[in-house]
Order: structure tokens, then C-alpha cells, then sequence
């Protein structure tokens, strides 16, 4: 079984642009969430879709925003960047997420870099 | 607020030693409570798990110990192989929100 992959890997952009992430869920998942990895803060939690609702959300500005597919797949946005969105962005998926004691299969990450 | 944290960012062992790391949070709510690894480049993997009605889990050279009257986690490998030196995340989560929130991280470090 496929895990969870992230597209793309690595990302460059420039202050004010916006950017999009990819994430397609172990075949099954229904669950995404998403995190933010920077030095020193660890895994912060950005939000979770579940059948393509918004479930959780963590405290992130509104410049942050997501959607799941009915495919489960999952998008993440960015927009007006700045520089310190520079991050590795995870994307992890679960049978069922929220209460569930499911654990979660993180994929490799987006490296995004603000310049 | 950090509802989990790790206070140590990095942590030396030699190998075939025991490697503790410690992990604290702040909210009684949280009801299980996780270990993920992760290797540069990689996306943390999962490693283990206890849920708040147990004070012990083990697997293998892994155990997890958890103390709620001290709201402390402890993760503890013996023995401890090179192949383990990677960051090691602490996460909790509370069935009621379902979120996962995860601490600092603390790279282990095991020397040959």
C-alpha cells in the first residue's frame, strides 16, 4: 500500500505570493490533517479534513486555508507569504481522525522557503 | 501556550545505553498520548503509544512510561543503537478535540 505523498517536495517562492500544497492519503484514509515544522516549535498543528469538512483548526491566520476532494486528497494554501511561513509543511493521514485513537502516517513534507 | 513540551533539545548517548526522554503537558484532558520519530528528510513515523488509563507500554527496546499526577512521559530505548539517533516528537491528544499537538522535538544523538 502507497503511503502519503506530498507535492511538490521543495518550493521557493517570493514575500506575497501565494502557494499551494498537495497531499494524497494512504488509499482508505478519510482523515488529513496537517502541520507546520518549524526550528524550535515542532509540529504545529494547522487543521484537519475529514469527508471534505473542515474538522479541526489550529491557531493559524486566515492567509492559511485548506480543502479535501471527495477523493480524500487534500490542498493547502498560503496566501501573501511571508517570511517566516518558511517551513516544512506534513501532511498525515488517518482511518478516521478527530476522537478516533487512530494514529496518523505522516508523509515527507513540503519544504517551503520564503525568500 | 506550549500544551506539550520537551525541555531538552538534544540529548548524547553512547551506544548500548539507556536513552530517556522526557516529555511534559499542561492539560489534564489529554487522553493519549504519542512518540513519533523522525529522520531528516522524512516524515515523522509512528513508534508508540499510551493511552492515560496505563502507566506503562512496551515494545521491544521501546517503553513509554506515563505519570498523570505529574503530567510527565517518558520514553525510554534500551539499548540504544545508532540507527536511533533522529528527533523524537512528543505528541497528546485528547478525544475530545481530536487534535494532535506535538512538542518541540529532542534529537538523540547514539554514539558508536
Amino acid at each position: 500500500k502507497a503511503g502519503v505523498t506530498q507535492t511538490p517536495r521543495y518550493l521557493i517562492k517570493t514575500r506575497g505570493q501565494q502557494v499551494t500544497l498537495s497531499c494524497s492519503p494512504i488509499s482508505g484514509h478519510r482523515s488529513v490533517s496537517w502541520y507546520q515544522q518549524t526550528p524550535g516549535q515542532g509540529l504545529q498543528f494547522l487543521f484537519e479534513y475529514f469527508s471534505e469538512t473542515q474538522r479541526n483548526k489550529g491557531n493559524f491566520p486566515g492567509r492559511f486555508s485548506g480543502r479535501q476532494f471527495s477523493n480524500s486528497r487534500s490542498e493547502m494554501n498560503v496566501s501573501t507569504l511571508e517570511l517566516g511561513d518558511s517551513a516544512l509543511y506534513l501532511c498525515a493521514s488517518s482511518l478516521e481522525g478527530g476522537g478516533s485513537l487512530a494514529e496518523q502516517y505522516f508523509g515527507p513534507g513540503t519544504r517551503l522557503t520564503v525568500t | 501556550d506550549q500544551q506539550v513540551k520537551q525541555n531538552s533539545p538534544s540529548l548524547s548517548v553512547q551506544e548500548g545505553r539507556i536513552s530517556i526522554l522526557n516529555c511534559d503537558y499542561t492539560n489534564s484532558m489529554f487522553d493519549y498520548f504519542l512518540w513519533y520519530k523522525k529522520y531528516p528528510a522524512e516524515g515523522p513515523t509512528f513508534l508508540i503509544s499510551i493511552s492515560s488509563i496505563k502507566d506503562k507500554n512496551e515494545d521491544g527496546r521501546f517503553t513509554v512510561f506515563l505519570n498523570k499526577s505529574a503530567k510527565h512521559l517518558s520514553l525510554h530505548i534500551v539499548p540504544s543503537q545508532p540507527g536511533d539517533s533522529a528527533v523524537y516528537f512528543c505528541a497528546a491528544r485528547s478525544s475530545n478535540t481530536g487534535k494532535l499537538i506535538f512538542g518541540q522535538g529532542t534529537t538523540l544523538q547514539v554514539k558508536p
